[in-house]
């Protein structure tokens, strides 16, 4: 078990420019969620899926960010145009539903810094 | 907002049981406690979760009151490793409802 996979483990990028965030959930895990974490808001959850159709997307910040899972393996988190303010370490989660009795797999995040 | 509060910080003496305490007076009868924990800047790691009874394993045991109101964390001897940043959740995943919410946590020093 390869656990979740997460790329790139470090963004740099100029304010403006696109930023895309990959994420590879463990096999056969049905439920997937993004975080953002800074210091001073902690650990936010921003959208998560289940069956790659997104349930709850309330926590996305604004227009500029965008979350897909187009198959059960692979998702993305987008930002366009990035801002400073985006700087952050960004997790990707799995799990199976099983009614909650399942615990979240966390991939070891994206640190991506806004120049 | 999370469902759950927790001390913002605890120390514990290396070698030492370490307590991590958690309310969750509105819990509901579905949902299940959780306990992960951060060190540094990795992904959170699960310790445990349980329902309605205590559980066990190889990292900590949960102690749940009777009620479900409240929950108890334990690292039955802490080693300097178990310096981290505490976790406890409540989840519930219906068929379309699976929100996972982390509020600010308790932040673990264990001290030689």
């Amino acid at each position: 078990d390869a656990g979740v996979i997460q790329s790139p483990r470090h963004e740099v990028t100029e304010m403006g420019q696109e930023v895309t965030l990959r994420c590879k959930p463990i096999s056969g895990h049905n439920s997937l969620f993004w975080y953002r974490q800074t210091m001073m808001r902690g650990l936010e959850l921003l959208i998560y899926f289940n069956n790659n159709v997104p349930i709850d997307d309330s926590g996305m910040p604004e227009d500029r960010f965008s979350a897909k899972m187009p198959n059960a393996s692979f998702s993305t988190l987008k930002i366009q145009p990035s801002e400073p303010r985006d700087s952050a370490v960004y997790f990707c989660a799995s799990s199976t539903r099983q009614g909650g009795n399942s615990p979240l797999h966390f991939g070891n995040g994206t640190r991506l810094t806004v120049t | 907002d999370a469902k759950t509060t927790q001390p913002p910080s605890m120390d514990c003496a290396e070698g030492r049981a370490a307590n991590l305490p958690c309310n969750h007076s509105t819990i509901s009868g579905n949902e299940y406690v959780y306990w992960y924990r951060q060190i540094h800047s990795q992904g959170p790691q699960y310790i445990i979760h349980g329902l309605k009874n205590n559980e066990t394993n190889e990292m900590a045991s949960l102690i749940i009151t009777e009620d479900r109101k409240s929950s108890t964390l334990i690292l039955p001897h802490a080693t300097l490793r178990d310096t981290a940043v505490y976790y406890c959740i409540v989840r519930v995943a219906g068929t379309s409802y699976d929100k996972v919410i982390f509020g600010p946590g308790t932040s673990l020093s264990v001290i030689p």
